[in-house]
């Protein structure tokens, strides 16, 4: 059974530190997606990727964070340096850029908590 | 994409069908809608999709009216398992190669009842 994994699972940081969260997209899937969820403004997206290269990356704050398919295996996402309102669910999804499926299968995600 | 609109929160019994309802009066020709569900602490979970004409699956049927300005998602034998929240979402399917990005509301969360 197929599955998008993210590590860490979790993680507590203190502000002003380095974050590297990353994703293992399912196998052939061609884009990946990164989602960050808090109780304020509930799922919405950061970045995606098709065939490795950036396609939108509107939702991110780029002073402080930064994302990666450094392989067609790996997506990271990094935050440097962290902050506490940076403290969130943080999700990967991938889609097997079949046409007229479009389907994301989501990661289990990072709880990040930034003190 | 068009906006969607759902309910806070449903409640259902335990073994009986859940319907939830989404309205999306303002949905092109063009654009399909999607449910996704979240059980708490996961990940989103793609459930069903369709453009205009009834769709079934092993997890659920999507019905939509005629005019498209409204569906309902049912969940013929809801089980404890499917509480969850379900997020109606409208948007045009992507061409060859990949989706796009999912823009989530704030979704129904449905609570099954013993």
């Amino acid at each position: 059974d197929a599955r998008v994994t993210q590590t860490p699972r979790h993680k507590v940081t203190e502000m002003g530190q380095e974050v590297t969260m990353r994703c293992q997209p399912i196998l052939g899937h061609n884009t990946v997606f990164w989602y960050r969820q808090t109780m304020m403004q509930g799922l919405e997206l950061l970045a995606y990727f098709r065939n490795r290269a950036p396609l939108d990356d509107s939702g991110m704050p780029k002073d402080r964070f930064s994302a990666e398919m450094p392989d067609a295996t790996l997506a990271t996402l990094k935050i440097q340096p962290s902050e506490p309102r940076d403290s969130a669910v943080y999700f990967c999804a991938s889609d097997p850029g079949l046409a007229g499926t479009d389907t994301q299968y989501f990661g289990p995600g990072t709880r990040l908590t930034v003190l | 994409d068009a906006k969607t609109t759902q309910p806070t929160s449903m409640d259902c019994a335990e073994g009986r069908a859940a319907n939830l309802p989404c309205n999306h009066s303002t949905i092109s020709g063009n654009e399909y809608v999607y449910w996704y569900r979240q059980i708490h602490s996961q990940g989103p979970q793609y459930i069903i999709h369709g453009l205009k004409n009834n769709e079934t699956n092993e997890m659920a049927s999507l019905i939509i009216t005629e005019d498209r300005k409204s569906s309902t998602l049912i969940l013929p034998h809801a089980t404890l398992r499917d509480t969850a929240v379900y997020y109606c979402i409208v948007r045009k399917l992507g061409g060859q190669g990949g989706s796009e990005k999912l823009v989530f509301g704030k979704g129904t969360k449905l609570t099954v009842n013993p």
